[in-house]
């Protein structure tokens, strides 16, 4: 069964740091392109970011460009997130997916992980 | 960016009811569009993509079409476990965007 778990959320203060990792099971990761998809409190869907099979590639909104670093080690089978200089608007909760290329496809399995910026 | 404006925004129904959402793109994206179900608490749940065909285990009472601009979702016979928010999702070009999101409630 495809499972993913996100991990890495918590409170962090504006300008602060935070790693997000996605650890994936029950399925070949190094098959699939990823991707990060937020959702602030009370809010619609924001896709983040997005990175091929090899990690060679990657794409980002331009809200988090500059700032957040997406990346991947296959050996582990597990997606990060590296978001730096946190604002208010990046308080979300943040959810990893699984992207078929070219097919609009896209599968999440986990909750999620919240991230609450805040002094 | 591409932008997706879905109509409704919100509707009421009951059970048993023909339902239909609409998304619309400012630009075309030839079939590159998922439809995805969301409830409180949880993750976005794929029910549609590459426009009209059915993510497997998702019954058959949903059906998307479409293609360019104009989409559009229809759940042919609405069940209690449909009520939820469902988003438009293109991929046709970054950055990827999502429609506002339907609330389909209770009547």
């Amino acid at each position: 069964e495809v499972q993913v778990l996100e991990s890495g959320g918590g409170v962090v203060q504006p300008g602060g740091s935070l790693r997000l990792s996605c650890a994936a099971s029950g399925f070949t990761f190094a098959s699939f392109d990823m991707s990060w998809v937020r959702q602030a409190p009370g809010n619609g869907l924001e896709w983040v970011s997005s990175i091929n099979t090899s990690g060679g590639g990657t794409h980002y909104a331009d809200s988090v460009k500059g700032r957040f670093t997406i990346s991947r080690d296959n050996s582990k089978s597990t997606l990060y997130l590296q978001m730096s200089s946190l604002r208010g608007d990046d308080t979300a909760t943040y959810f990893c997916a699984l992207d078929r290329a070219g097919s609009s496809w896209h599968l999440f399995r986990g909750q999620g992980a919240l991230v609450t910026v805040s002094s | 960016a591409i932008q997706l404006t879905q109509s409704p925004s919100s509707l009421s129904a009951s059970v048993g009811d023909r339902v239909t959402i609409t998304c619309r793109a400012s630009q075309g994206i030839g079939t590159d569009l998922g439809w995805y179900q969301q409830k409180p608490g949880q993750a976005p749940k794929l029910l549609i993509y590459a426009a009209s065909s059915l993510q497997s285990g998702v019954p058959s009472r949903f059906s998307g079409s479409g293609s360019g601009t104009a989409f559009s979702l229809t759940i042919s016979s609405l069940q209690p476990e449909d009520f939820a928010t469902y988003y438009c999702l293109q991929d046709y070009n970054y950055p990827w965007t999502f429609g506002q999101g339907t609330r389909v409630e209770l009547k």
